[in-house]
């Protein structure tokens, strides 16, 4: 079955460091992929997503590059605020299913 | 705000029992979705609706049932509580069926936080 891996958290980072969470995945078919993010005491809203493969996904300076070849859709940001700590959540869809397939979630903590 | 509203936000209750958690759907969405959200799980899709018909059941446990009613809000009945049962409950809504032949986003609520004791 469909299935995504995250690297475990918590991440920690001062604030206007580089930041990697990375996902990797295994589906059937083609899948879109996409990261959500979950604030404190929130629900979860979408960050970023891509269709298919070299597909980039890009907001609020976050980014990530679908990788058909590794099966991966790191996420990136080049310099993190403290805003940014959340709980940032990979998932795929494929054609055939009417869910969300989500990563455990990775934790980031960015201080001053 | 996502536009999802849910309650209550918060519950505590003994084994055993029976809860009713309730969602809003977004104005105009007809397809709605919960997960569950656990410690040791993770985010576990559970059932979705479309306009009050059944589209797809994830990992749903018997003790477990939901319904959307013609107003389109939703109801996650969970009864016979045990300790494991204790989750965040999020619902989702979309502007599709499949949740991805428009926009590919899910809008989610804040979650019911459910304690059993």
């Amino acid at each position: 079955g469909d299935s995504v891996t995250q690297m475990e958290g918590p991440v920690t980072l001062s604030e206007e460091a580089f930041l990697t969470i990375n996902c990797t995945y295994t589906a059937t078919g083609y899948p879109s992929l996409f990261w959500y993010v979950q604030y404190p005491g929130e629900g979860l809203q979408l960050l970023l997503k891509a269709t298919k493969a070299d597909d980039k996904g890009s907001n609020k300076g976050f980014e990530a590059t679908y990788r058909k070849e590794t099966t991966s859709f790191h996420l990136e940001k080049g310099s993190v605020q403290v805003s940014d700590s959340a709980v940032y959540f990979c998932a795929l869809h494929t054609g055939t299913a009417s869910k969300l397939t989500f990563g455990t979630g990775t934790r980031l903590q960015v201080t001053l | 705000d996502s536009g999802v509203t849910q309650t209550p936000k918060h519950l505590i209750t003994a084994t055993g029992q029976r809860v009713t958690l309730r969602c809003s759907p977004r104005s105009g969405d007809l397809s709605v979705y919960w997960y569950q959200q656990s410690l040791d799980q993770g985010l576990q899709f559970l059932i979705q609706y479309y306009n009050g018909e059944e589209r797809a059941k994830g990992n749903i446990l018997e003790r477990f049932s939901a319904q959307q009613f013609p107003d389109l809000h939703s109801e996650l009945n969970l009864s016979s509580l045990e300790l494991g049962d204790s989750a965040l409950y999020f619902c989702a809504s979309s502007d599709s069926p499949s949740a991805f032949e428009a926009t590919g986003e899910l809008f989610f609520g804040e979650g019911s936080r459910l304690t059993v004791l």
